[in-house]
């Protein structure tokens, strides 16, 4: 499984564009790049994946590269409720395992 | 959202005791997985399973076992609980391994 280095925690206001960066050097051939969200107290959950290019939902883009070694989790005009933990992954879907680094914490102010 | 229940929701329990954590799914996926969470490190796998009776350990399988009698159940057995074992503990479910569908957590103390 690739490893991944993002930062720890970013800060942003209400209304900005919030772009999450992700490194992923040593990504596979068949890897593919999904990002989760945790709100305190829940669990994860799945808000983007990608294997190459432009990837967007009504959640958020994930712009990744044509080297894939990296990859950026945008989310538009963020508000308050988007305060939480967000994890970059990487793997095929030929590995049984689904391993969680320690994530970036993304803290909104008003 | 996907049918993913753990129970107990919250436990106190008394060092040396075994517990069982249950999880239950409703979506007949084929792999689950246990995590734990503690400040400071994030989500750590503990075990998982890749059907029936297949399980392998994960990052941090010490001191746990796990069993998977029928798709739906996962059960997470701590055979005798230590203080260090004081987590939050998750469970997940997905159909292939690039999307996981995750429960609410069980906090455990052990006291």
């Amino acid at each position: 499984l690739a490893k991944t280095t993002q930062p720890i925690s970013m800060d942003s206001y209400e209304g900005q564009e919030v772009n999450i960066t992700c490194s992923h050097n040593n990504i596979a051939t068949n890897d593919y790049i999904t990002w989760y969200q945790q709100f305190p107290s829940q669990g994860p959950r799945f808000i983007i994946q990608g294997y190459k290019t432009k990837v967007t939902n009504e959640v958020a883009s994930l712009f990744i590269p044509a080297d894939r070694k990296s990859s950026t989790l945008s989310l538009p005009r963020v508000s308050l409720s988007d305060t939480a933990v967000y994890y970059c992954l990487v793997g095929d879907e030929r590995d049984d395992k689904i391993i969680f680094g320690k994530g970036t914490r993304l803290h909104i102010l008003p | 959202d996907a049918g993913i229940t753990q129970s107990p929701r919250h436990k106190v329990t008394e060092t040396g005791t075994p517990v069982t954590l249950r999880c239950h799914q409703t979506e007949n996926h084929r792999y689950m997985y246990w995590y734990r969470q503690d400040p400071g490190h994030g989500l750590r796998l503990i075990h998982y399973s890749y059907g029936v009776k297949d399980t392998d350990k994960g990052e941090v399988s010490d001191g746990y076992s796990v069993s998977r009698s029928k798709t739906e159940d996962f059960l997470l057995t701590l055979e005798s609980a230590t203080s260090s074992q004081t987590s939050v503990y998750f469970c997940a479910s997905g159909q292939s391994n690039t999307e996981a569908f995750f429960g609410q957590g069980t906090r455990l103390t052990v006291v």
